[in-house]
């Protein structure tokens, strides 16, 4: 079974900092890889995606990941964090071909601090 | 904007009512999907469609169940709610490419 663990519930960095979010998944299939930003009381947004080709994967908000297949992980960087990146980050993971139905993880909260 | 419309946005219900939420869709797309969102457990996957009249159980069903009588629409039914089904519920579709999920803002249901 698929499944999706990102280390550290919350994360707090300064303005202008590196961002870095984990997430290591399990798959016992090639997978396609997901981050999603929530911000408070709103849907999810897709930030980037994985699914074939290159591993380093360039999203909207300057943030990007790379799909390491012999780490199992598809972490999440920012050079320099900004205000308005302070929201709640899903990693999540489904099987090529299953056409959607993602697992999730449990999320990371991420603080701003000016 | 995905063309992802839920209804009600919020709603407030006692224990052992009926509630139906709606997901309405502007794309055409052939899959749907409701998930629920609750505190240290992310979003898991109720029920989804992959066409009128198909559909099949997530990860967690019991006490739910959906329909979908037109492509644009997907209904999400509690027969009696119960407080453990306090939660947000959102709906989404996969993209033309099938590899991407769009989600809805989020239906915000309170059972008391």
């Amino acid at each position: 079974a698929q499944s999706v663990t990102q280390l550290g519930s919350h994360v707090s960095v300064s303005e202008g900092a590196l961002v870095l979010l984990r997430c290591n998944y399990s798959s016992s299939v090639p997978p396609y890889l997901f981050w999603y930003v929530q911000y408070p009381n709103q849907g999810l947004q897709l930030l980037l995606k994985y699914t074939t080709g290159a591993t380093l994967v360039k999203g909207i908000n300057g943030f990007e990941a790379e799909f390491k297949k012999s780490e199992t992980s598809f972490h999440l960087t920012k050079p320099s964090a900004h205000m308005s990146d302070a929201a709640e980050y899903f990693c999540a993971v489904s099987d090529q071909g299953s056409q959607g139905n993602l697992i999730f993880g449990k999320g990371t909260k991420l603080s701003v601090k000016p | 904007d995905a063309g992802i419309t839920q209804s009600p946005r919020h709603k407030v219900t006692e224990t052992g009512t009926p509630v139906t939420l709606r997901c309405h869709q502007t794309e055409n797309h052939r899959y749907m999907y409701w998930y629920r969102q609750d505190p240290g457990h992310g979003l898991r996957l109720i029920h989804y469609s992959y066409g009128v009249k198909d559909t099949d159980k997530g990860e967690v069903s019991d006490g739910y169940s959906v329909s979908r009588s037109k492509t644009e629409d997907f209904l999400l039914t509690l027969e009696s709610a119960t407080s453990s089904q306090t939660s947000v519920y959102f709906c989404a579709i996969a993209g033309a490419s099938g590899n991407t999920i769009y989600f809805g803002e989020g239906s915000w249901l309170t059972v008391v």
